[in-house]
């Protein structure tokens, strides 16, 4: 199956810090998806991003599909953007595959 | 956007119960819903695919006599932690996607923490 991996594993940021994740993906997909999870669990999605470049106020995200990989941006960062951010992606219609994600923490 | 909600929220149990976690879309139809499990600090596990009046495909690994899986409408689907035991402790999330919508985005609830004591 298709492998995703998402660097850095952790990341502690100062308030407002820029800071850029990555998704790597081991073959082409359909979609792909990245979340924010809330410290209730709650999956917040983020963008759905399958290629090409979409922002979302101090977010935005780019997906090079030819090169499978897609990068979230956070600008500004604040410490309400602390929580585990999530890639996923998926193929035909098999169901959405997620990386480990990356634990961001973001100080005062 | 599309909502998916589950229910219940929260659910301690004692050992060698069983459990039914509730999964609905709200305001669209899902011929697929998927379910998945997350361990403290992991990411999200597939559990299983839920099809509308068929049988679930489990994933390798994922007991299906443990874990039962009834899809019998468009929009619920549910799971049914059998026998339950502390090591089935664990953060239950379902998810489906709207067939309609051009987008293949996948929508998530808000997921059940079961705790068995």
């Amino acid at each position: 199956g298709i492998q995703v991996e998402q660097s850095p594993p952790d990341l502690i940021l100062q308030e407002g810090a820029n800071s850029t994740l990555r998704c790597n993906f081991s073959d082409s997909v359909n979609n792909l998806q990245w979340f924010h999870q809330n410290p209730w669990g709650q999956l917040i999605n983020l963008f759905y991003i399958p290629s090409g470049t979409k922002q979302n106020g101090r977010l935005s995200a780019t997906t090079v599909a030819t090169e499978r990989y897609s990068l979230l941006y956070i600008s500004s960062s604040q410490t309400t953007d602390s929580g585990v951010y999530f890639c996923a992606v998926h193929r035909g219609n098999t169901p959405l595959v997620f990386g480990k994600g990356t634990r961001l923490s973001v100080i005062a | 956007g599309a909502v998916v909600s589950q229910h219940p929220s929260w659910v301690i149990c004692k050992s060698g119960t069983s459990v039914k976690i509730e999964c609905r879309s709200l305001d669209f139809q899902a011929t697929t819903m998927f379910w998945y499990r997350q361990f403290p600090k992991q990411s999200l596990m597939l559990m299983a695919t839920s099809n509308e009046g068929s049988k679930a495909t489990y994933e390798q690994g994922v007991e299906k006599d443990k874990f039962l899986i009834n899809h019998a409408s468009l929009t619920l689907s549910t799971l049914t932690v059998t026998s339950a035991h502390p090591e089935d402790s664990s953060f239950y999330i379902c998810s489906a996607r709207d067939l309609v919508r051009t987008e293949e985005t996948q929508y998530f609830g808000p997921g059940t923490r079961l705790l068995v004591l």
